[in-house]
């Protein structure tokens, strides 16, 4: 099983909403990452976590707000966004943090109304 | 042919033809370098990566060359396929930043049948 599943594949929010993204693999990878993507750009890093611990946060806003309940679980809990959030959020994995060799999910377009 | 400007470069080709991807880095640090393959609606999927300590490596129909002295990547595509139409991104780790890849701007690759 090669594959990192997001969960929902879209998703629209007003800017009073609260929504939470879902990442899991079954990989064994121990590190997972969250990237955001706006339309014909590259991938951004926000947040790296190594073994279940936050190890890297890119100055993210703190209405973005990450947690790993586990090894294969990685979540995305968003509050009070603004439209310019609007972005595909891309959740990947893995094997550690040193080897970055990324498996990506498909993403979960997100709309802020 | 391929064009760079305020959009996404752009390549186009033709069936059967080979393809050539280009990216320039500019952190003389970065040790580790990979190419994603982005089709519409889906996240990126590894292709080839490649360490610092080599030049070339080679995949199936891929391979990838790295110059460090000008600080150049290429992605190589033999007999380019209709399936092979997507952004292809290239992305580097500087160094002793574990964890963090930072991606190129990314290039369309259309292939007309």
């Amino acid at each position: 099983d090669t594959e990192v599943t997001q969960t929902p594949k879209h998703l629209v929010m007003g800017m009073t909403n609260k929504k939470s993204l879902k990442c899991e693999q079954h990989m064994g990878h121990r590190a997972m990452y969250w990237y955001k993507q706006k339309a014909k750009k590259p991938p951004e890093l926000m947040f790296v976590y190594s073994y279940e611990k936050l190890s890297i946060n890119e100055s993210v806003p703190s209405r973005f707000s990450p947690e790993c309940p586990n090894s294969s679980l990685l979540n995305l809990h968003l509050h009070a966004l603004q439209p310019e959030d609007s972005a595909l959020y891309l959740c990947a994995s893995s094997h550690d943090r040193g080897r970055e060799k990324l498996f990506f999910g498909s993403g979960t377009q997100l709309s802020v109304l | 042919g391929e064009s760079v400007g305020l959009h996404l470069p752009t390549l186009s080709v033709q069936e059967g033809d080979n393809s050539i991807i280009n990216c320039a880095y500019s952190n003389s640090a970065s040790d580790y370098f990979i190419w994603y393959k982005q089709e519409s609606g889906k996240g990126p999927q590894f292709i080839i990566d490649i360490r610092s300590n080599m030049d070339k490596r080679q995949g199936q129909r891929v391979t990838v060359l790295l110059n460090k002295t000008v600080k150049h990547l290429s992605l190589q595509i033999a007999a380019t396929q209709p399936g092979d139409s997507a952004v292809y991104f290239c992305a580097e780790r500087g160094g002793t930043s574990y964890g963090k890849l930072t991606f190129g701007q990314g290039t369309i690759l259309t292939v007309h049948p």
